[in-house]
């Protein structure tokens, strides 16, 4: 079973540029999330899907975050402009039924 | 490539022995639990969950063990090898869309 892919894997911004990142979810998954994690700290969670519904951002900073997952599948995240403190790694996952979560390798961004 | 265990807390522990790595959780009211494995590098990788009407559960060299009064889960590793080196974080998973909620991580170093 393929697992979750994302893409890219590293990406290097300026500040105030805008970037987009991909996921791909288990075929099926119904759930999928998007976290991100900081150095030196635990994932945490932007945005839940069910199928192509949101339902929890309480912790997406939509100002500047934004996320779809147009059919239910694929979906992708997006910050503009980004800012220093957006460096970090953003996970997806994604889920059957709510339980267990399968992680894809992260993409790793780095804000200058 | 760039730990993400940076400023994370360590246990070292030489090979063969045993590991427990421990958790506080915040939320009594979280009905399932969790425990990753994550690697450099790479995204969290699940290795047991349990839920909150156990106090234990047992898989292949690992147990997991909850104590609901004062809120503390901790990860038993029998026979700690050199591949179990790595983060560990605990989740915790509540309210009506399942949000899971990751603990700050422990580092093991596992020194052969």
């Amino acid at each position: 079973e393929a697992g979750v892919a994302q893409s890219p894997r590293y990406k290097i911004i300026e500040k105030r540029q805008s970037v987009a990142f991909w996921c791909n979810p288990i075929s099926g998954h119904a759930t999928l999330y998007w976290y991100q994690q900081i150095l030196g700290q635990g994932p945490k969670l932007l945005i839940q899907f069910q199928n192509n519904g949101v339902v929890d951002d309480s912790q997406l900073p939509k100002d500047r975050f934004s996320a779809e997952r147009l059919k239910g599948v694929d979906s992708t995240l997006k910050i503009q402009p980004a800012k220093l403190e957006d460096s970090a790694v953003y996970l997806c996952a994604s889920s059957p039924q709510g339980n267990e979560q399968f992680f894809g390798p992260g993409t790793r961004l780095t804000v200058l | 490539g760039e730990s993400v265990g940076l400023h994370l807390p360590t246990l070292s522990v030489q090979e063969g022995d045993n590991s427990i790595i421990n958790c506080a959780y915040s939320n009594s009211a979280s009905d399932y639990f969790i425990w990753y494995k994550q690697e450099s590098g790479k995204g969290p990788q699940f290795i047991i969950d349990i839920r909150s009407n156990m106090d234990k559960r047992q898989g292949q060299r690992v147990t997991v063990l909850l104590n609901k009064t004062v809120k503390h889960l901790s990860l038993q590793i029998a026979a700690t090898q050199p591949g179990d080196s790595a983060v560990y974080f605990c989740a915790e998973r509540s309210g009506g869309y399942q949000k899971v909620t990751f603990g700050t991580g422990t580092k093991l170093q596992v020194i052969p």
